[in-house]
């Protein structure tokens, strides 16, 4: 069965500064996807980030990054220039990309960033 | 707007007793999904639906049943048989089960206290 797993339940960042947000996962399958999902304290899932196993370069999305690496089973986020409105429950998932696959989500990673 | 609506945001229930989650969506997506949040854990999914009338059990199915009779809604309903029923409930939504767009959309979930 896959796992997936976050290695820092909390983490902190000054205002405007870098943060850098573990995941690994372990699974068998060559092709998955992997999700960045964000829950802010109005607890409602947000999607932050997506990357196919298969594509080789890492996916963007305006200041959040990711850095896959699949022959680790390594798959980090990185949020540039933390904003306040960052402050969230970060939550790495994984899926399977054949057949009625389950998200699997890691443990979470609580974000604080300070003014 | 489009989503998916959840009620109520607290519900409150006396051991013993049954009781029903609603979810609701306007996506007009065919895959929905059920999943549990408790303190310091991801989300671990109870139940999914990848059409009407059709349901399969998640990792944690016990103690939990489910309906889909139609393909806007699929209610939940938490048993007397479900040992540790107080938790955040949260119900998602996806175009296909398991195709490519395959982003969850998640509602703003409902808080359970069993006392």
């Amino acid at each position: 069965a896959q796992t997936v797993t976050q290695s820092q339940p909390e983490m902190s960042v000054q205002e405007a500064e870098t943060v850098t947000l573990s995941c690994t996962y372990d699974t068998s399958e060559s092709d998955y996807y992997l999700f960045w999902y964000k829950q802010p304290p109005s607890r409602q899932m947000i999607l932050v980030i997506r990357q196919e196993a298969y594509k080789q370069q890492n996916a963007t999305e305006n200041r959040f990054s990711v850095n896959f690496q699949k022959a680790a089973k390594s798959f980090s986020l990185k949020i540039s220039d933390s904003q306040l409105g960052d402050a969230a429950m970060y939550f790495c998932a994984y899926r399977g990309f054949q057949g009625a696959q389950k998200l699997v989500f890691g443990q979470g990673t609580r974000l604080t960033i300070n003014p | 707007d489009g989503g998916i609506t959840q009620s109520p945001k607290y519900l409150f229930r006396k051991e013993g007793q049954n009781v029903t989650l609603s979810c609701e969506q306007n996506l007009n997506h065919d895959a929905m999904y059920w999943y549990r949040q408790d303190p310091g854990q991801g989300l671990r999914l109870i139940y999914y639906s990848q059409i009407v009338n059709d349901f399969q059990k998640g990792d944690i199915a016990e103690g939990y049943s489910v309906s889909r009779e139609k393909k806007e809604s699929f209610p939940l309903t938490v048993t007397s048989a479900q040992k540790n029923p107080t938790a955040f409930y949260l119900c998602a939504s996806s175009i296909d089960l398991g195709g490519p767009r395959y982003e969850q959309y998640f509602g703003p979930g409902t808080r359970l206290t069993v006392t």
